[in-house]
């Protein structure tokens, strides 16, 4: 069965303290993984996605990496607006194969 | 694009009443999602379509809970009766997996935020 854990479940950082968050995965065969991010009260906003084990992706201030058992999303020298939940979920290989989705980890920015 | 529209926002209802939710894909996505969220069990699948056509619905609760895709540009997701433990934030999501460039990003709505009374 797939899954998906990450960890932190909640990360409180002062603003310019970098951190990296982990999405940690097992699946059958990994077709893609995927970061949101998730604002309260909205739906998840997609981030990146990741296929192979190697790939970097980067966009402001953060940079999602993947290896053949996690992936980690970097925030550098994070801003107050970088506060969010951020998701993590994973599509199998395979036909008609869907999203898993981790618990994700809430982040807190303090200025 | 408008991006994925959900109905109502918000929704407040008693136990044993019908409810009913609403999507609008975004323009020429062929697959569409319905989720569920909740602090304990997170996002969970419930159902989703291709084409108008449900695919897999393991994801749906019981028998209360139906869905239906009369069209492109339109979805429902009804539960009745519902029940306390319904609510939820219930999300739709669609993407494009006939594009064939093998990029199956999901885009989901706000939202509808449901609590039964």
């Amino acid at each position: 069965e797939d899954q998906v854990t990450q960890s932190p479940e909640a990360l409180r950082l002062q603003e310019g303290e970098s951190s990296s968050l982990n999405c940690s995965y097992t699946v059958s065969g990994l077709r893609g993984l995927f970061w949101y991010r998730q604002d309260p009260g909205k739906g998840p906003e997609f981030l990146f996605t990741l296929y192979s084990a190697g790939e970097e992706k980067e966009k402001e201030r953060l940079k999602a990496t993947l290896t053949k058992k996690e992936s980690f999303l970097h925030i550098t020298a994070p801003k107050p607006e970088d506060s969010a939940t951020y998701l993590c979920a994973v599509q199998a290989t395979g036909y008609g194969q869907n999203f898993v989705f981790g618990p994700g980890t809430r982040l807190s920015v303090l200025p | 694009d408008a991006g994925v529209i959900q109905s109502p926002r918000h929704e407040v209802t008693e136990m044993g009443q019908e409810v009913t939710l609403r999507c609008k894909p975004i323009s020429g996505h062929d697959y569409l999602f319905w989720y569920r969220q909740t602090m304990m069990r997170g996002l969970e699948l419930l159902i989703y379509f291709n084409n108008n056509v449900p695919i897999d619905d393991s994801g749906m609760p019981e028998d209360r809970f139906s869905a239906k895709m009369p069209n492109a540009s339109f979805s429902t997701l009804k539960i009745q009766p519902s029940e306390p433990r319904d609510s939820a934030v219930y999300f739709c999501a669609s993407t494009d997996r006939g594009s064939g460039t093998g990029h199956e990003t999901q885009y989901f709505g706000p939202g509808t935020r449901l609590l039964v009374l």
